[in-house]
């Protein structure tokens, strides 16, 4: 079985650029689920589809950030334009049940590097 | 807000036993979990507690108590390849979100 794929893994722009991210999750998973990780500090949670309708985007830091799952399979996340504090490791992760003893499955990440 | 400490990095033997700490304070409680991370590669899932006690799985054991609002990973006769983070999350009881600590990086010396 496929694990939750994320592409690129490394991504470095300038700022003002605009970047997507794209995330394929495991095939079946209805959840997904976008995390970011900003060098050294914890890893903090952005958004949550259940299959395309965005669940809870409390997390997403600001109107640049604009995240899709159209169809309700894979999902991409743009930032545009993009600024220097958006630095770090994009991680999407899926699962397929919900509730108390949901298990994320967590992808490699993007790197991304603003300069 | 919501807030979880880990320590940030352990160092141990090959052989050893490390046990990673972690409290919260969150605005409700709904599991705590453990995920595992080598270097460049996805965090892993390797335990989840709701109950408080142990919960055992071959050389590692996760720890609860909610009353104290701590928890604790305990990884048993390290290997090399265990040298990787550690990430404490809690999932607050409101939806379904996990909220990570900062993440423990455990190195394993030979």
């Amino acid at each position: 079985e496929a694990g939750v794929t994320q592409f690129p893994s490394h991504s470095v722009i300038e700022k003002g650029q605009t970047v997507t991210l794209r995330c394929d999750p495991i095939s079946g998973h209805d959840n997904l689920y976008w995390y970011r990780r900003v060098m050294g500090k914890e890893i903090k949670f952005l958004l949550h589809f259940v299959k395309e309708s965005k669940q809870d985007e409390s997390g997403m830091p600001n109107n640049r950030f604009l995240a899709e799952r159209t169809g309700g399979t894979y999902s991409t996340l743009k930032v545009q334009p993009a600024e220097l504090e958006d630095s770090g490791v994009y991680f999407c992760a899926s699962s397929q049940v919900r509730g108390v003893r949901e298990k994320l499955f967590f992808g490699s990440g993007t790197q991304l590097s603003v300069l | 807000g919501q807030n979880i400490d880990q320590p940030t990095e352990m160092t141990a033997t090959e052989g050893a036993i490390v046990q990673i700490n972690c409290t919260y304070q969150t605005s409700g409680f709904n599991g705590l979990f453990w995920y595992q991370q080598h270097a460049g590669e996805a965090p892993t899932f390797l335990s989840y507690n709701v109950l408080d006690g142990l919960e055992e799985t071959g050389r590692f054991s996760s720890f609860l108590s909610r009353s104290d609002s701590y928890g604790y990973l305990l990884l048993q006769e390290l290997q090399m390849k265990d040298s990787a983070s550690y990430f404490c999350a809690v999932k607050v009881a409101a939806g379904n979100k996990l909220t990570f600590g900062g993440g423990t990086r455990v190195l394993v010396k030979p």
